[in-house]
């Protein structure tokens, strides 16, 4: 079967950095993609990797090991607005699967 | 309007009427998604349709009809639903559904509330 996990829940301060882990066991691999969702808000797309190695724009990085089934989403200068829920997604053969979310929170 | 669309944004509905959510992108993408996103799980895929032909189907119970006219535009029909059908559903678009890198693009989603 397929299975994404990612923490429930985080707390991190603003200014901080934070690293947000998913591991994955899919039936295919046609990437890695990370999202991020406000409450009450769509989902917005974040990241895609599907080489291993560390992916980085801007504030966030993105880093994949396909050996491993591991990835992780790197946010750096935390900013208050960042606190929402960040979804792990593996792209199987047509489909994508999704993780449960991490919800992000970020304190003064 | 940009982007993928969805109406309504919120709906109220009883177990025995029939509703229908509507979601319509306007980015020339061919593949449509319908999602359902509960509290605290994953997203559930429900539906995938490309050049209007559905291509995924993810078990999803007979009361959740979904059609698609056109690669824009993209609906859900509902019928005598549970109050465990409560849940946020989510439409996405990609340009096509069978390559790796292309990415979704979600709606703002459907709040809905079965009584």
């Amino acid at each position: 079967g397929q299975n994404i996990d990612q923490p429930t829940e985080m707390t991190a301060t603003e200014g901080a950095i934070v690293q947000i882990n998913c591991t994955y066991q899919t039936s295919g691999f046609n990437g890695l993609f990370w999202y991020q969702q406000h409450a009450g808000e769509a989902p917005t797309f974040l990241s895609y990797n599907v080489l291993d190695g560390l992916e980085e724009k801007g504030r966030f990085s993105s880093f994949l090991s396909r050996s491993k089934g591991y990835s992780y989403l790197l946010l750096k200068e935390l900013q208050m607005k960042d606190s929402a829920s960040y979804l792990c997604a593996v792209k199987g053969f047509n489909k994508f699967y999704f993780g449960s979310g991490t919800k992000l929170n970020v304190k003064p | 309007e940009t982007g993928v669309t969805q109406t309504p944004r919120h709906l109220v509905m009883g177990m025995t009427n029939k509703k229908s959510l509507k979601c319509e992108q306007h980015l020339g993408h061919n593949a449509m998604y319908w999602y359902k996103q509960s509290a605290k799980k994953p997203l559930e895929l429900m539906f995938v349709y490309n050049f209007k032909e559905q291509t995924e189907n993810n078990s999803v119970p007979s009361r959740f009809s979904p059609e698609c006219p056109n690669s824009s535009h993209l609906f859900l029909h509902l019928h005598t639903l549970q109050p465990e059908d409560s849940a946020l559903y989510l439409c996405a678009s990609s340009p096509r559904s069978s390559v790796g890198t292309d990415t979704q693009y979600f709606g703002p989603g459907t709040r809905l509330t079965v009584l």
